[in-house]
């Protein structure tokens, strides 16, 4: 099956500094990727739709000057925390879609974002 | 936009009851709904899906039924097993490759 992989799994950061998040589709090209925020015990909340060679779009609510998106490639999307603050701690995961007509997405292992 | 109600949030269930998880969402042009099963700390894992084309979905243990008119989807899970136990996720997109919204979850606990 089709794999996406994460990096890093786990980032501490200090309040202040930027942390970049890697999402890859390791066997299959994605168009578009997804990002979402889940915060302990609680639902995938969706935070940007990634598609390669554009802009990201963003839903209502997330500032994209804070969580800078880029898809430069059919495999990599990368979620850059800007200024990060404690609140931003969270697990961000990622979502690939294959790029051969399909609904199924595939999520990547996700990251811990720990931010003092 | 999509809104997806999960209910009932936590479900406990002795070892080899089945156990149902309901769903309902709120446009009617959302036409795809899978089921994901996290286990803590872990990636979501597509169980089983379906499209608005098919009324119901079987694979072994689980079936997933779905009911466009009333706009609710269900996950059913037969002979439940301990290695069920997880959070179980519903979600609706409105056409192919655009984003899931996530139900807000069902914790399930089988007990043996």
């Amino acid at each position: 099956g089709a794999v996406v992989s994460q990096h890093p799994s786990r980032v501490i950061c200090k309040s202040g500094t930027s942390v970049k998040i890697e999402c890859r589709s390791l066997d299959f090209q994605a168009t578009t990727m997804f990002w979402y925020r889940q915060f302990p015990k609680q639902s995938l909340m969706l935070m940007a739709t990634s598609n390669e060679g554009s802009k990201a779009t963003y839903e209502q609510g997330v500032e994209k000057d804070k969580f800078l998106i880029n898809h430069a490639s059919l495999t990599l999307s990368t979620l850059t925390v800007t200024s990060a603050h404690p609140e931003d701690s969270s697990f961000y995961i990622c979502s690939a879609r294959s790029r051969v007509g399909t609904d199924t997405q595939y999520f990547g292992p996700g990251t811990r974002l720990t931010v003092l | 936009g999509e809104n997806v109600e999960q209910h009932p949030s936590t479900l406990s269930v002795q070892e080899g009851d089945s156990a149902v998880i309901k769903c309902t969402y709120s446009d009617s042009a959302s036409n795809y709904f899978p089921w994901y099963k996290q286990e803590l700390g872990k990636r979501p894992q597509l169980i089983i899906d379906i499209r608005s084309n098919v009324g119901e979905k079987k694979d072994q243990r689980i079936a997933v039924t779905l009911n466009k008119t009333a706009k609710h989807f269900s996950l059913h899970i037969t002979e439940t097993q301990p290695e069920d136990s997880a959070v179980y996720f519903c979600a609706a997109s409105k056409q192919a490759g655009t984003a899931l919204i996530f139900g807000k979850g069902t914790t399930l606990s089988v007990s043996s």
